[in-house]
């Protein structure tokens, strides 16, 4: 068993839709709880970074942490053609070793 | 966000030759950084870490000898590709953990990456 587990999609959805990803981890010491986003050749980029169990907002994004579920999600709001992309969960226990999901690539149709 | 830069971009070098790529830290002082690989429609691999002026931690099947890191300063790290093989094409991205450069911001930054480098070897 992976220790991080990621529904790979497809997921494709009409614009405007809410984008709903998420990802389920074994290890109860992962403490940190990132989403990135990695358009196609192009390097990850951070968009949200928690570390407690909640809800975190930034503007059409919301990063959710159930720690007692080991569960992360990460809802897009309004969604847009642009959002098209990978978006990777990737967590860590205290340390540097962030352990990453395999991915889920989303496809928002105009 | 922060800014991580990688050079080149994209590469394309004959087999039995040495490549070397760089990852810089634009704003901020880069502690650590760390380097992986990632094949296409996988997600990415850590390949090593590493602590500036510090030799690097590399993983599990990964050939030190291979892949020679150096991050001999805040804001740069390299990774050199040595007797590259067709089996080594793949896209290399390195990312970037620090504090900004203005400490009294007491900014920290968790891991940035840069913007990835392609690696054909012919």
């Amino acid at each position: 068993q992976k220790e991080v587990e990621q529904d790979p999609g497809p997921l494709s959805v009409p614009e405007g839709a809410i984008v709903s990803l998420n990802c389920t981890y074994s290890n109860s010491a992962f403490q940190y709880f990132m989403w990135y986003r990695q358009y196609s050749r192009k390097g990850p980029e951070l968009l949200m970074y928690t570390y407690s169990s909640g809800n975190k907002e930034d503007g059409r994004f919301t990063a959710q942490v159930d720690k007692s579920s080991k569960y992360i999600s990460l809802f897009i709001r309004d969604s847009q053609p642009s959002d098209s992309a990978t978006y990777l969960c990737a967590i860590k226990a205290a340390g540097n070793k962030l352990t990453f999901g395999g991915g889920t690539r989303v496809l928002v149709k105009p | 966000g922060a800014v991580v830069s990688q050079h080149p971009s994209r590469v394309i070098c004959k087999s039995g030759t040495s490549v070397k790529i760089e990852c810089r830290s634009l704003d901020f002082q880069a502690t650590t950084m760390f380097w992986y690989r990632q094949f296409p429609k996988q997600s990415l691999m850590l390949m090593a870490t590493s602590n500036e002026g510090s030799k690097a931690t590399y993983e599990q099947g990964v050939e030190k000898d291979k892949f020679l890191i150096n991050h001999a300063s805040l804001t740069l790290s390299t990774l050199t590709v040595t007797s590259a093989h067709p089996e080594d094409s793949s896209f290399y991205i390195c990312s970037a953990r620090g504090q900004h450069r203005n400490w009294s911001l007491a900014r920290f930054y968790e891991q940035y990456f840069g913007p990835g480098t392609r690696l054909t070897v012919t």
